[in-house]
């Protein structure tokens, strides 16, 4: 079942922060995100495996809430090359293929 | 070590023609896995191969799309004959076992005319 993802888009300024949200109607086995450029490929950011888990580098972080049912993606004091379509990507089973959500257009000007 | 790459990067074809895509994923990763993101929508699972074995096809649309994995290396998906509906960017990503994050190759872009 696809995830839902939140929002849609996003326009910031450089330095301003956003959040992404990823939910899922049923508990998940581990949550991926990805950042992908126009023309090039997805780049995995981090996965999430346990519930109540939070990690992160640099100035992006992301959770997962107890019931493993949603995920938020934080961006803080955005840059320019924060720029792109953010994807959450859920696992059902360990080894299962990645379900990904609509996707987050995020854009940062200068 | 060299990321996970796919051939072409673009194609045009015309409806009911061949079109063979190939992946070659990251050295060592025995789980493959292809993709298919349709303008405008989400990328979607299509199969998923361990080595030469095909684990998970569910996702593959129809029967004009073939997939190999001939030897676990390389990956090519074959669409024949083409329809209109074919048309999107399709993604190849690898698994190493007993890890759980996918690398993504670039993409090949598929046009159908």
């Amino acid at each position: 079942q696809q995830p839902v993802q939140s929002p849609q888009a996003v326009i910031l300024r450089e330095g301003e922060d956003a959040v992404i949200n990823c939910s899922s109607s049923k508990a998940l086995y581990s949550v991926h995100w990805y950042r992908q450029k126009h023309g090039e490929a997805p780049v995995f950011l981090m996965i999430l495996l346990k519930g109540g888990e939070q990690k992160g580098h640099d100035k992006i972080s992301a959770s997962f809430n107890e019931k493993k049912q949603q995920s938020s993606l934080y961006l803080t004091a955005s840059q320019l090359s924060y720029s792109g379509t953010y994807f959450c990507g859920t696992v059902n089973n360990a080894g299962n293929m990645l379900t990904f959500g609509g996707g987050t257009r995020l854009m940062v000007k200068p | 070590e060299a990321g996970v790459t796919q051939f072409p990067s673009h194609s045009v074809i015309e409806k009911g023609q061949t079109v063979t895509l190939r992946c070659d994923p990251i050295s060592g990763h025995d789980n493959l896995y292809w993709y298919r993101r349709v303008m405008g929508k989400e990328i979607k699972f299509l199969l998923h191969f361990v080595k030469e074995s095909k684990q998970d096809e569910s996702g593959m649309p129809n029967n004009r799309f073939l997939a190999e994995r001939t030897g676990g290396t390389y990956s090519t998906l074959k669409v024949q004959p083409a329809e209109l509906e074919d048309s999107g960017v399709y993604f190849c990503a690898s698994r190493r076992d007993s890890y759980n994050e996918q690398f993504f190759g670039p993409g090949t872009r598929l046009t159908v005319l």
